[in-house]
């Protein structure tokens, strides 16, 4: 079983609408889940982190941590083209103090 | 501010070649970490270091070779360069995790060639 596992893609929503990005994670003592966007050929920027169950928004986004499920999600609101990117799940692992990357999901937004 | 710093941006090796990726950060952070990306695909953990003088294996550490002389600097050395170590080298950076805040830092990537 993978640590960090999402779904590839890609993803396609229509402008405007909510895009919603999943992840799972094995190990029950991570503490620290983040999602990343990278555009193409860029390397990846953090756009939020969440510590603790339940929801952190910020502006168009929401993460949404259950961590009994071990579930980490992101929604993106009014989703616009230039949300095209890569959404990367993290998370810290408290097993061996260091930051693991899923895989990454393919998100295309349509105008 | 300029955050973390990797050089060269792009290098082209031939195959049994030997080199140095640099990686240098500037916010006095504990944790470093070098990853790879191949095409298409997400960061893979190649070493990473949670201060000077200590670093450990990630999930792909074959091939490679790291140290931490100063907590600003984390080199990862490559010996004897194969094809399959063609890929883009991220270097990142992180506060102490048990901080309120410790994502990580992305320098810009080295774009490497093995042929």
């Amino acid at each position: 079983q993978k640590e960090v596992e999402q779904n590839s893609g890609p993803l396609s929503v229509p402008e405007g609408a909510i895009a919603s990005l999943n992840c799972t994670y094995s190990d029950r003592g991570s503490q620290s889940f983040f999602w990343y966007r990278q555009y193409s050929g860029k390397s990846p920027e953090l756009i939020m982190s969440i510590y603790s169950n339940g929801d952190q928004e910020d502006g168009r986004f929401t993460a949404q941590l259950n961590k009994a499920s071990q579930y980490v999600s992101l929604l993106i609101r009014d989703s616009q083209p230039s949300d095209s990117a890569t959404y990367l799940c993290a998370v810290f692992n408290t097993g061996g103090f260091k930051t693991i990357f899923g895989a990454g999901t393919r998100l295309f937004v349509k105008a | 501010n300029a955050g973390v710093t990797q050089t060269p941006k792009f290098r082209i090796l031939k195959i049994g070649q030997s080199m140095t990726l640099q990686c240098a950060q500037d916010m006095n952070h504990n944790y470093m970490y070098w990853y790879r990306q191949d095409p298409g695909m997400g960061l893979k953990l190649i070493y990473y270091s949670v201060g000077a003088g200590i670093t450990d294996k990630g999930e792909v550490p074959n091939g490679y070779n790291v140290s931490r002389s100063t907590t600003e600097d984390f080199p990862l050395r490559l010996e004897l360069a194969a094809p399959s170590q063609t890929s883009v080298y991220f270097c990142a950076s992180s506060p102490n995790p048990f901080q309120d805040r410790h994502e990580a830092f992305f320098g810009q990537g080295t774009r490497l060639t093995v042929v």
